[in-house]
């Protein structure tokens, strides 16, 4: 079954410096790719997705992903945090085989921004 | 546009009590889905409808039912609550194959 995992529930930097947050794929055939954004007491929201052509994928807020087949992966970065992006990060599949389109997230990462 | 919205936004009840959770969009999509979300497991799917009539189960259906008698409409129902299903719980609907999934803002429930 496919499953997605996310290193670090949580991740510390300081303000100005470099997002990394990491996600991994089990599927051998490469799935839709997601990330979702939720800030406190709120609902998710679409940062990004991968679902064909160019694997380097801009999103909102100045954040980019990179599917790379080779090592399963589609990492999320930004290149200087803001203290507003501070909240919980999900990374989500969908297999592209799957009629129902439903999504597999991982157990999410919560991003701490330093003033 | 209100997108997708859902009712209540909090509820307590007591251990054995039903309670219905509304989840309603105006995007005129296919697709809707129900999902509970718990501290350190992300979201795990309960049921989910690929049209007007139709559910399935998903990851964690048991102790929940759902119908989709319209459209723009999906209910999740919890016929004897139990503690176990303390959770925040968040509807989403799309159009379907890798197409975004648009969430609403979640209903957080207590079960005593």
């Amino acid at each position: 079954a496919q499953s997605v995992t996310q290193l670090g529930s949580h991740v510390s930097v300081s303000e100005g410096a470099l997002v990394l947050l990491r996600c991994n794929y089990s599927s051998s055939v490469p799935p839709y790719l997601f990330w979702y954004v939720q800030y406190p007491n709120q609902g998710l929201q679409l940062l990004l997705k991968y679902t064909t052509g160019a694997t380097l994928v801009k999103g909102i807020n100045g954040f980019e992903a990179e599917f790379k087949k080779s090592e399963t992966s589609f990492h999320l970065t930004k290149p200087s945090a803001h203290m507003s992006d501070a909240a919980e990060y999900f990374c989500a599949v969908s297999d592209r085989a799957d009629s129902s389109y439903k999504l597999i997230f991982g157990s999410g990462t919560r991003l701490l921004v330093r003033p | 546009n209100a997108g997708v919205t859902q009712t209540p936004k909090f509820r307590v009840l007591k251990t054995g009590q039903s309670m219905t959770l509304l989840c309603a969009q105006d995007m005129n999509h296919e697709y809707m889905y129900w999902y509970r979300q718990d501290p350190g497991m992300g979201l795990r799917l309960i049921h989910y409808s690929v049209g007007e009539g139709t559910t399935a189960k998903g990851e964690v259906p048991d102790g929940y039912n759902v119908s989709r008698l319209k459209k723009q409409n999906f209910l999740l129902g919890l016929e004897s609550a139990a503690p176990s299903q303390t959770s925040v719980y968040f509807c989403a609907s799309s159009y379907g194959q890798g197409l975004t999934q648009y969430f609403g803002p979640g209903t957080r429930l207590l079960v005593l």
